[in-house]
Order: C-alpha cells, then sequence, then structure tokens
C-alpha cells in the first residue's frame, strides 16, 4: 500500500514565523501535490510538482513556496505565516502525469493554527 | 475551466436507508471521475472512480454512474451503516490537467442508529 506521511498532525505557529510542512511517500511516485482543506471550501491546490526540482503553482499559491529537493520528499513553506493560513493541509501522490486518471494518495493532514 | 457542484450537507440518515450524494460537474475536455471519502482524523481515499460515459464506478456497496448528457455522477448506496460516517468530495481530472485533481466542496454524512 502506498504509504504519503505528514511530519507533523497538528502545529501551532505564530504569524509572521516561516513555516515547515514535510511530506514523504514511499511508492516512487513522480507527482507530489499539496491542498489546503476548509470548511465549505472544498480543498484547494496551492502548488504542485511532477519531477525533482520542478514545481508549478496551483489555484492558490500566494503566501506559500515548495521545495523537491529528492523524488519522495515535497516540502511547503510559509514564508511568513498568517492568521488566514490557519487551515488543514493535505499533501499527496500519484504515479505519473501521463495517466490523468491515476487517483491520489493521501497523507491524514497537518492541522495549522496560526495565531 | 473545470468545476464540481455538490449537494450540501450535513445529510442526516438512518442505519439502513439508501443514500444519494448529488454531483455534477462542468469540465473541458473529457473528465475522468472520481468519489474520494475522508473519515474523521484521516486524509482522503479513493472510493470509486469512471473513466467514460455509462462507466459504473463501485466499491463497498457504493456505486456511481458517470452520466455525460447530465454531466452528473451521483453517489448511492441502499443500505447504509454507522461505519459510513464521513466526508465525500466528488472530484474530477482532464487529459492534458497533469493528474491535478478539482474537488467539490464536500458532502458530510451522518448515519445514526
Amino acid at each position: 500500500d502506498v504509504k504519503v506521511t505528514q511530519s507533523s498532525r497538528y502545529l501551532v505557529k505564530r504569524t509572521g514565523e516561516k513555516v515547515f510542512l514535510e511530506c514523504v511517500q514511499d511508492m516512487d511516485h513522480e507527482n507530489m501535490f499539496w491542498y489546503r482543506q476548509d470548511p465549505g471550501l472544498g480543498l484547494r491546490l496551492i502548488y504542485f510538482s511532477y519531477d525533482v526540482k520542478m514545481k508549478e503553482k496551483g489555484d492558490i499559491p500566494e503566501g506559500y513556496s515548495v521545495s523537491r529537493e529528492k523524488k519522495e520528499r515535497f516540502s511547503l513553506i510559509l514564508e511568513s505565516a498568517s492568521t488566514n493560513q490557519t487551515s488543514m493541509y493535505l499533501c499527496a501522490s500519484s504515479f505519473s502525469r501521463g495517466l490523468y486518471n491515476s487517483p491520489l494518495h493521501f497523507g491524514n493532514g497537518t492541522r495549522l493554527t496560526v495565531t | 475551466g473545470n468545476s464540481v457542484t455538490q449537494m450540501e450537507g450535513p445529510v442526516t440518515l438512518s442505519e439502513e436507508a439508501f443514500l444519494t450524494i448529488n454531483c455534477t460537474y462542468t469540465a473541458t475536455g473529457y473528465p475522468s471521475l472520481f468519489w474520494y471519502v475522508q473519515y474523521p482524523g484521516e486524509g482522503l481515499q479513493l472510493l470509486l472512480k469512471a473513466t467514460k460515459a455509462d462507466d459504473k464506478g463501485s466499491n463497498k456497496g457504493f456505486e456511481a454512474t458517470y452520466r455525460k448528457e447530465t454531466t452528473s455522477f451521483h453517489l448511492e448506496k441502499g443500505s447504509v451503516q454507522v461505519s459510513d460516517s464521513a466526508v465525500y468530495f466528488c472530484a474530477l481530472s482532464t487529459a492534458g490537467g497533469g493528474n491535478k485533481l478539482t474537488f467539490g466542496t464536500g458532502t458530510q454524512l451522518k448515519v445514526e442508529l
């Protein structure tokens, strides 16, 4: 079974802090994604990556950046955390960008609170 | 662009009741359609999918049929259980979209004894 592991289940950070959310997958997947989940808004795509050192903006990239130095690891970075970034963050991976109907495998999420 | 519209919840049912959660979509191109489920405290997991018109996806007693003429992919189950209580997300992806999924807002299902 594919396992997507997010390093923290809960995080509490202060406004202005730099925040790192880590995600690791163990199935050699090419694609990795970061979504945020908010009540009434569903899941919104922040950033994604199809290969090492490659990244593309999703629908709501403002205030975020990402890093993919190794194939199995995809980090989400909040350069200067703000209260409107309080949310549930979900990492996902999938096999290949060429298989557009390949399912995504999700981690259990990191609930971030910015005070 | 792509979008998915789901019925708002929460939906509250008694055990063994029939479930329908409506999902309609708009897409540029020919989409693949998915239902994901999120149990309390967990991430999303794939429930079922369909990749072409009139396909029926099924899993764990849940079914959904890809209806191109009505751009719909409604989720159904004949007899729900308490253990089905979760949030259900409809989603789509399109060729050329690089396996990015567009999600609906989710529908919370509560099943009571």
